[in-house]
């Protein structure tokens, strides 16, 4: 159990395009999901934190009009990087908080790698 | 503010050997504490995860937590080389709408056959 998916596995497209990333639970509810992003040799960076039914909490210098994301549902987070540039190029990875006898948990997608030309 | 501080490593061992890895933490308020496994390439895959003080056991794996001493540590027994990854410390709060996770930077470890 406690599986996380995310599609695509790996993009590349044009300068000034926007990318949608979807993150799902496939076999719980997560009401929480996180959204990370990891650049080569680097730790994992906390982007943001979605909540389902209300409005993202964005970290300290990301900014939410570029990185939109949308937790429409308790299986289903979304992050789009829009007007993308090549400076967004990194590994974008989500992870899914799963609450199992008060405990919480959190599983990660195996990531999706945006090359921006 | 809060930190986890890993040894980046590498951490070199002989396969066969026990792998010990160990991670502090500045927050004593941290109630909940994670290893997550990362190989090249791919995202956090989670080992173990502990609550309580003392070890917890699973395989080849025990994970021990010291809440007084505010360290959380990883062994590894009858290390193979395919354990060869990074491995993250991550902690968080337990409390309502605080379930982030605070990562250390990781520690390389590479088994040698």
């Amino acid at each position: 159990g406690a599986v996380v998916s995310q599609h695509p596995s790996r993009v590349i497209c044009k300068s000034g395009t926007s990318v949608k990333i979807e993150c799902r639970s496939l076999d719980f509810q997560a009401t929480t999901m996180f959204w990370y992003r990891q650049f080569p040799k680097q730790s994992l960076m906390l982007m943001a934190t979605s909540n389902e039914g209300s409005k993202a909490t964005y970290e300290q210098g990301v900014e939410k009009d570029k990185f939109l994301i949308n937790h429409a549902s308790l299986t289903l987070s979304t992050l789009t990087v829009t007007s993308a540039h090549p400076e967004d190029s990194s590994f974008y990875i989500c992870s899914a908080t799963q609450y199992k006898r008060s405990q919480e948990t959190q599983y990660f997608g195996p990531g999706t790698r945006l090359l921006v030309l | 503010q809060k930190e986890v501080e890993q040894n980046s490593g590498p951490l070199s061992v002989p396969e066969g050997a026990i792998a010990s890895l160990n991670c502090t933490y500045s927050d004593r308020g941290s109630q909940s504490f994670f290893w997550y496994r990362q190989y090249s390439g791919k995202s956090p895959e989670l080992i173990m995860f502990i609550y309580s003080n003392g070890d917890k056991e699973d395989g080849r794996f025990t994970a021990q937590l010291n809440k007084a001493s505010q360290y959380v540590s990883l062994l590894i027994r009858d290390s193979q080389p395919s354990d060869s990854a990074t491995y993250l410390c991550a902690v968080s709060r337990r409390g309502a709408g605080s379930y982030q996770l605070t990562f250390g930077k990781g520690t390389k470890l590479s088994v040698i056959p």
